[in-house]
């Protein structure tokens, strides 16, 4: 019972480059999540998708796209690194509604240089 | 606006002692609350429920909607307690709130 995983799990770019972070899940979730993890800063919502074919900007949206390509999996695209966006990336998923919250994977660690 | 504030990043306890993290929030309906755990460098694990009213590795939470708080407790820390915790929130739409997490650091 694999729940929500990510590839890849560390990834070093240089600024400017590009690069797509997966996410996909087994649950039979209808809600995925993307969000950033920085030191004293909690967990912030980038983007996420109600349902398939759905998807809307979260609190911090700029420099990222989001792709969801079936039920099961979503993608985070960085078109143009920045080091402002070195950071933890998690993906989660849910059912509507999360009566039992989200649940997460594993996270991307990710440095910009 | 809807808000979970954790007033403290980091909360050093001896073990053996008795831990409470706090957790405060601001919502205009009937929330349903959660703690969140994270280990050192794992994923985030649901802790706890507050409509579950259950009691999971010792922790437990009351909803104390007068004071709009939702504090964890354990009466004895454990040294594997050690870890982030993160109050968090249900929206009406469905997303949610997380606070900024506090840091608990588990003293020998």
């Amino acid at each position: 019972n694999a729940g929500v995983t990510q590839t890849p799990k560390f990834q070093v770019l240089k600024t400017g480059q590009s690069m797509t972070l997966q996410c996909a899940q087994d649950m039979n979730h209808n809600s995925m999540y993307w969000y950033r993890q920085d030191p004293g800063m909690g967990l912030r919502l980038i983007y996420y998708s109600a349902s398939e074919g759905t998807t809307d900007k979260g609190e911090v949206p700029n420099g990222y796209n989001v792709s969801r390509l079936n039920k099961r999996e979503f993608s985070l695209r960085l078109e143009s690194a920045a080091p402002s966006q070195t950071s933890v990336y998690f993906c989660a998923s849910s059912p509507r509604p999360p009566s039992y919250g989200y649940t997460f994977g594993s996270g991307t660690r990710l440095t910009v240089v | 606006a809807q808000r979970v504030t954790q007033p403290e990043k980091l909360l050093s306890v001896f073990k053996g002692a008795p831990v409470e993290l706090k957790c405060n929030y601001s919502y205009s309906g009937s929330p349903e609350l959660f703690w969140y755990v994270q280990y050192s460098r794992q994923r985030l694990q649901l802790l706890l429920r507050h409509i579950s009213r259950e009691s999971i590795k010792g922790f437990t939470a009351d909803l104390n909607k007068g004071e709009t708080s939702f504090h964890l407790k354990k009466p004895f820390a454990q040294e594997e307690d050690s870890a982030m915790y993160y109050c968090a929130l249900i929206r009406w739409d469905d997303k949610i709130i997380f606070g900024k997490g506090t840091r608990l650091h588990i003293l020998p």
